[in-house]
């Protein structure tokens, strides 16, 4: 089965310029997840969403940070405006089913994300 | 509150093995992951524990202690290429919420 697509591999903008992250999931996975990982350290959940519904957002910077699911398949993760400290590696998960203890996260590749 | 302890680094030598420590401090538990992570690439699904006990899958094994909070990831028969950074994760929650939380991770280094 074709993996966790993410686009683009790598971004590099200028703090206070906007950038988008796009995901697709494994097929007739629900769940989606973004975390951010930072450079030495574990990833970190931003966002999760089952089908099209949020479900948990309780870390993200909302005031520069926002994603949607629209139609429960595809996501998009926006920064604006970005700042240094947004620079890290963005990566998007899915898992088949909510509520399936056994159930692993699948990631895909990531975007290298540097802001200057 | 939630807390995952790992080593920060570890070295070890080809043919060997190597046992990594994970400890969790969650307000729940629903079962612990290990995952791999060569640098550059995405986080790999290496094993999953919810039971107390040991979870053997080829050169790989995983320990749980659910009384201790504690688990290992123990690699026999240790190769080049197992050198990269392994991921504990614990999930703490059920249902809708069922993210994983992750500890910093262990980069092991294999020399020849």
């Amino acid at each position: 089965e074709a993996g966790v697509a993410q686009s683009p591999r790598y971004k590099i903008i200028e703090k206070r310029q906007s950038v988008a992250f796009w995901c697709n999931p494994i097929s007739g996975h629900a769940t989606l997840y973004w975390y951010q990982q930072i450079l030495g350290q574990g990833p970190k959940l931003l966002i999760q969403f089952q089908n099209n519904g949020v479900v948990d957002d309780s870390q993200l910077p909302k005031d520069r940070f926002s994603a949607e699911r629209l139609k429960g398949v595809d996501s998009t993760l926006k920064i604006q405006p970005a700042k240094l400290e947004d620079s890290a590696v963005y990566l998007c998960a899915s898992s088949l089913v909510a509520g399936g203890y056994n159930s692993p996260l699948h990631f895909g590749n990531g975007t290298r994300l540097t802001v200057t | 509150g939630q807390n995952i302890d790992q080593p920060t680094e570890m070295t070890a030598t080809e043919g060997a093995i190597v046992q990594i420590n994970c400890t969790y401090q969650t307000s729940g538990f629903n079962g612990l992951f290990w995952y791999q992570q060569h640098a550059g690439e995405a986080p790999t699904f290496l094993s999953y524990n919810v039971l107390d006990g040991l979870e053997e899958k080829g050169r790989f094994s995983s320990f749980l202690s659910r009384s201790k909070g504690y688990s290992y990831l123990l690699l026999k028969e240790l190769q080049m290429k197992d050198s990269a950074s392994y991921l504990c994760a614990v999930r703490p929650f059920g249902g809708a919420t069922n993210k994983l939380i992750f500890g910093t991770g262990t980069l092991l280094a294999v020399q020849p």
